[in-house]
């Protein structure tokens, strides 16, 4: 089974400032990671996901994230960010090759101010 | 891409009662997830909707409570039956391809309140 952390349930930041929203994964197999958004009253939208290949994943938005295995991160960066990015975080993990199933982190809440 | 139309957008019930929740996808897909979202809590499979077959159903969730339809690839149904208080919560319908590394989409969600 997998599972993931979201160390971070708020981040509070200000606008233009850069912003890095922690992951962490647990699982005995290899992995697919994601990161969802998700802003109020919506439903989910993909930012990136990786799935081999460069461990730095670029995504919608102007946000990245870097795949470390070693250290079984999965933290989303931004450097600049906008009000707009006020919003909930979620990173996610499936079963590589073959698991369907999504398992979410408890989310982080970005809220960018002036 | 899809695009996924969850229906109601949000309902209020009265407990004791059932709430079914439609999810209509623009294009033909293999699986159909239902998902919960607890208040400030992340999302919860509830369970597995392939088309042809029974739900596959994710542990602490049982037909009894939310049976699930799937009459075609581009539909399904959520039922929460016989509801309380703590099945309030936000109710997501998501899709996904047959290749394995294709990414899920996902409807607005139901924004259920029982009282």
């Amino acid at each position: 089974a997998q599972s993931v952390t979201q160390l971070d349930s708020q981040v509070p930041v200000f606008e233009e400032a850069p912003v890095e929203l922690r992951c962490n994964y647990s699982s005995s197999v290899s992995v697919y990671l994601f990161w969802y958004v998700q802003y109020p009253n919506q439903g989910l939208q993909l930012l990136l996901k990786y799935l081999s290949g460069s461990t730095l994943v670029k995504g919608i938005n102007g946000f990245e994230a870097e795949f470390n295995k070693s250290q079984t991160s999965f933290h989303l960066r931004k450097p600049s960010v906008h009000i707009s990015d006020t919003a909930e975080y979620f990173c996610a993990v499936s079963r590589e090759g073959g698991g369907n199933k999504l398992t979410f982190g408890t989310g982080t809440q970005l809220k960018v101010e002036l | 891409s899809a695009v996924i139309s969850q229906k109601p957008s949000r309902d209020i019930c009265q407990r004791g009662t059932s709430l079914t929740i439609q999810c209509q996808v623009d294009s033909q897909v293999t699986m159909m997830f239902w998902y919960r979202q607890q208040p400030g809590q992340s999302l919860t499979l509830i369970a597995t909707a392939n088309q042809g077959s029974e739900a596959t159903y994710e542990s602490g969730f049982v037909i009894d409570k939310f049976p699930i339809s799937r009459p075609n690839l581009t539909f399904s149904t959520l039922t929460v039956s016989n509801m309380s208080p703590e099945d309030s919560s936000i109710y997501l319908c998501s899709v996904k391809g047959s290749r394995v590394n294709t990414e899920a989409f996902f409807g607005q969600g139901t924004r259920l309140t029982v009282v």
